[in-house]
């Protein structure tokens, strides 16, 4: 079946530093991959999709690349601030056939100033 | 535009009761899906309706089921109550289900606490 691996935190980073969360996955087909994140007390927002091979998906400073390749999908960003800190989840949909979303156990950021 | 919203925030039961939590999709999403956020145990899938039919369920007991009403709202609800059902329960909702690239928006979940 499908299943996402993303690296364990908690991470603990200075403002302004690089950050880099590892995410890789199993699907059949050509999934969708996701990352979301959840704030304090919050529901999960969308932070950025690719849908295929080679696709970028970015948004608020926030990159990743589809790499089938290596079936990766890698956060990164090059200066975070303390506002990133949260809890960052790498997801995927689809595969052989529409499916739910199928989630990673999450990697909790904490930036310090 | 709104975004998915449910009720209630909180909820308290003891155990062997019941529980119905509720969700309203964005307007013109078709697709409503249920997760469990446990502590420890990440995010899992529940149940997806799409169209009013269940489309979908997670590896969970019989003793939660729902359904999705012809305005595209849906009703979670968990019978006989253990404490191990003590989550964050959020519902998502999106476009029609045919393309699986369509991605879900979540609501801000509802905190069933067992007493």
């Amino acid at each position: 079946g499908n299943s996402v691996t993303q690296m364990e935190g908690p991470v603990t980073l200075s403002e302004e530093a690089f950050l880099t969360i590892n995410c890789t996955y199993t699907a059949t087909g050509y999934p969708s991959l996701f990352w979301y994140v959840q704030y304090p007390g919050e529901g999960l927002q969308l932070l950025l999709k690719a849908t295929k091979a080679d696709d970028k998906g970015s948004n608020k400073g926030f990159e990743a690349t589809y790499r089938k390749e290596t079936t990766s999908f890698h956060l990164e960003k090059g200066s975070v601030q303390v506002s990133d800190s949260a809890v960052y989840f790498c997801a995927l949909s689809g595969g052989s056939g529409n499916t739910p979303l199928v989630f990673g156990k999450g990697t909790r950021l904490s930036v310090i100033a | 535009e709104a975004g998915v919203t449910q009720s209630p925030t909180h909820l308290i039961k003891t155990r062997g009761q019941q529980a119905t939590l509720r969700c309203s999709p964005i307007s013109g999403h078709t697709s409503v899906y249920w997760y469990q956020q446990a502590l420890g145990l990440g995010l899992q899938f529940l149940l997806w309706y799409d169209e009013g039919e269940e489309r979908n369920r997670g590896n969970f007991p019989p003793r939660f089921s729902g359904r999705q009403f012809p305005n595209y709202s849906s009703e979670l609800n968990v019978n006989a109550l253990e404490l191990e059902d003590s989550a964050l329960y959020l519902c998502a909702s999106s476009l029609d289900s045919g393309y699986s690239n369509q991605p879900q928006h979540f609501g801000d979940g509802t905190r069933l606490s067992i007493l």
